[in-house]
């Protein structure tokens, strides 16, 4: 059964930058049709699609986070990751990792790690 | 603001229906296959349909989805305590050149 678990700071301050990992296991990372992404959910608040990379690490990302976002990937140790710069208290939100299909379903989340910008 | 609309929270007994829209455009449902998910409180949201009509194994059939021009319906029928979540229709959109979310609907039971 493949898993998907974000790790990372839990506070970042703001200006700074929010670095997460997403660590894949019970599955290869290396997989045609399917890509790696990131979705956040602020507190109380819906889902937002941020960015999503493919194994050979062609990447796509919303268009508003575009300045600010850096996806990557890291096939030897089955992780992708995120880099957000510049946060603000708007960044702070609920951060998932998943696999999707690129018009498809998202069919594995990661259980979500919290995310706060805060001085 | 989420370019998929959906109705703020729907309500039913056990046992009964509900059925949840997600309204969008040429550019997004119109011509791309739409997900749903339930998100129950605290927890990672789950795939319950996906290509439009599509259950994923170990999904019951009492979820059911479907399209139809720029809108899409989730149908939950036989409703259980269980089903009490948050539940999200997604695409993408060619405008935005971005995967994109209904704005929830909470159901009640």
């Amino acid at each position: 059964q493949l898993q998907l678990q974000e790790s990372g700071p839990g506070l970042v301050k703001p200006s700074e930058t929010l670095s997460l990992t997403c660590t894949v296991s019970g599955g290869s990372i290396i997989i045609s049709n399917y890509y790696w992404g990131w979705i956040r959910q602020p507190p109380g608040k819906g889902l937002e699609w941020i960015g999503s990379i493919y194994y050979t690490g062609n990447t796509y990302y919303k268009s508003s986070l575009k300045s600010r976002l850096t996806i990557s990937i890291d096939t030897s140790e089955h992780q992708f990751s995120l880099k957000l710069s510049s946060v603000t208290a708007a960044d702070t939100a609920v951060y998932f990792c998943a696999r999707h299909a690129h018009n498809g379903g998202v069919d594995y989340w990661g259980q979500g790690t919290l995310v706060t910008v805060s001085s | 603001q989420s370019v998929l609309t959906q109705p703020p929270s729907v309500s039913a007994a056990p046992g009964q229906k509900v059925t949840i829209s997600c309204s969008g455009t040429s550019s997004n449902i119109g011509n791309f296959f739409v997900s749903w998910y339930q998100q129950l409180p605290g927890a990672a949201p789950k795939l319950l349909i996906y290509d439009n009509d599509k259950r994923p194994s170990g999904i019951p059939d009492r979820f059911s989805g479907s399209k139809s021009g720029t809108s899409a319906t989730l149908v939950i029928t036989g409703l259980q305590t269980g089903d009490e979540a948050d539940y999200y229709c997604a695409t993408w959109d060619s405008s935005l050149s971005a995967h994109v979310f209904g704005t929830g609907t909470k159901v009640t039971v």
